[in-house]
């Protein structure tokens, strides 16, 4: 059984550039999750979905940063345009209600804007 | 106040030696709590639920007292396999999933 799937596992682009994550959720859960994480900040949650509808995007830091989910299988994050600031890993999530909110993670996409 | 605050650490234990992690919680209507566990350069992977009356799980044991808000996890026997970075885990009301700062524990041969 596949888990949650997220590509690139490595990023790494010029400042200014336009940056796009991918995340295909595990078959079956209706959330999703993005997360990024720094040595500084930990895990942050960016934002999440139910249902392939966004319910908290409080964790956005700015306008630069926007995510979709256009159906039950697959989200994207963007960042555009990129800054240094925004090397971090970022992860996927996924879960069901079923399962309590377990959520199960992407290995995550590591992003280098130089 | 973060919503979910961790003890700073690292710890650092010999092997065979209980170790205790502390999380707090802010939001009191929060609903489901877990431990996630993450190694070096991966992804966290879930380790245990938390449930109301405490559960076990081998040499893991969480407990999670509602009232203070408050959440640990006891690992005894401690192993060098166990060093990593332990996340308390909380979802609060509207299904948001947050996670702590994480404590990093180191067990010495």
């Amino acid at each position: 059984d596949a888990g949650v799937i997220q590509s690139p596992r490595h990023e790494v682009t010029e400042m200014g550039q336009e940056v796009t994550l991918r995340c295909k959720p595990i078959s079956g859960h209706n959330s999703l999750f993005w997360y990024r994480q720094t040595m500084m900040r930990g895990l942050e949650l960016l934002i999440y979905f139910n249902n392939n509808v966004p319910i908290d995007d409080s964790g956005m830091p700015e306008d630069r940063f926007s995510a979709k989910m256009p159906n039950a299988s697959f989200s994207t994050l963007k960042i555009q345009p990129s800054e240094p600031r925004d090397s971090a890993v970022y992860f996927c999530a996924s879960s069901s209600l079923g399962g309590g909110r377990k959520a199960f993670f992407g290995q995550g996409t590591r992003l280098t804007v130089v | 106040r973060k919503e979910v605050e961790q003890d700073p650490g690292p710890f650092n234990v010999p092997e065979g030696a209980t170790v205790a992690f502390n999380c707090t919680y802010s939001n009191s209507a929060s609903q489901s709590f877990f431990w996630y566990r993450q190694d070096c350069r991966k992804e966290p992977k879930l380790l245990m639920s938390v449930y109301s009356s405490g559960n076990e799980d081998g040499r893991f044991t969480a407990q999670l007292n509602r009232a203070s808000q408050y959440i640990s996890l006891l690992i005894r026997d401690s192993k060098l396999s166990d060093s990593a970075t332990y996340l308390c885990v909380v979802q609060t009301s509207y299904d948001k999933v947050i996670f702590g700062p994480g404590t990093s524990l180191s067990v010495i041969p």
